[in-house]
């Protein structure tokens, strides 16, 4: 089954507004991470949060984390036509080393 | 340049003939896993590895096959494969710290497999 579960699974906006996808999870973690896929390629690893975190920045993204939730979410603020692409959130099982990642939200952002 | 390399890129094949495709990472990384990509399902972990000579069975890992003799190189085999392996399949790394994983994984470009 899926850890990691995303929600939109798809979201269309305008550039310049910001964008937000949700992830839940199931079992613990030590941490949860999101990656960017454009289409058909390798993924790119955007940010990590660590379970002890409850808020994460990187340029215009920002990533929440609630434990008690079991969720995270994803903010890419003022979106651009070359943010269009699939985000995936990832996590590492607390008690073990596999990678669950979820279906993942395809972001279209239109110019 | 750092990064993780899959050979080939694309692979037509026919049902039951064996094939294997390679996958290198120059990071010096402990921890290398193989996933498969289908529509609607994201990705799924096939197998991992921690270090050389440990590996683990993912999520789905009927009908593949890996092995970890060197660091750099965790190929993944596919002894008779069959049309449902087919799929776009991506080797990633990572640094492990003590027994867990706890950083960013780099991906490769992918290997888009067709089982006739």
């Amino acid at each position: 089954s899926q850890q990691g579960e995303e929600d939109p699974q798809a979201l269309s906006i305008q550039e310049g507004e910001n964008a937000t996808m949700n992830c839940s999870y199931k079992t613990s973690i030590n941490n949860l991470q999101w990656y960017r896929q454009n289409s058909g390629r390798g993924l790119v690893h955007l940010i990590l949060i660590r379970s002890n975190e409850r808020e994460k920045h990187s340029g215009r993204l920002r990533v929440t984390l609630d434990t008690s939730k079991k969720s995270s979410s994803l903010l890419i603020t003022a979106s651009r036509a070359a943010d269009t692409a699939s985000y995936f959130c990832a996590t590492p099982r607390g008690d073990n080393n596999d990678m669950r990642f979820g279906a993942g939200t395809r972001l279209t952002v239109k110019p | 340049e750092a990064q993780v390399t899959q050979n080939p890129r694309y692979l037509i094949t026919v049902t039951g003939k064996k094939l294997t495709v390679t996958c290198s990472q120059n990071m010096n990384h402990e921890y290398m896993s193989w996933y498969r990509q289908d529509p609607g399902l994201g990705l799924r972990q096939i197998y991992y590895s921690m270090n050389v000579e440990v590996t683990d069975k993912g999520d789905v890992p009927e009908g593949y096959k890996v092995s970890r003799k060197e660091k750099r190189n965790f190929p993944l085999i596919l002894e008779s494969p069959s049309p449902n392996q087919t799929s776009l399949y991506f080797c990633a790394s990572s640094k492990a710290t003590g027994t867990s994983i706890h950083n960013e994984q780099f991906f490769g470009p992918g290997t888009r497999l067709t089982v006739l």
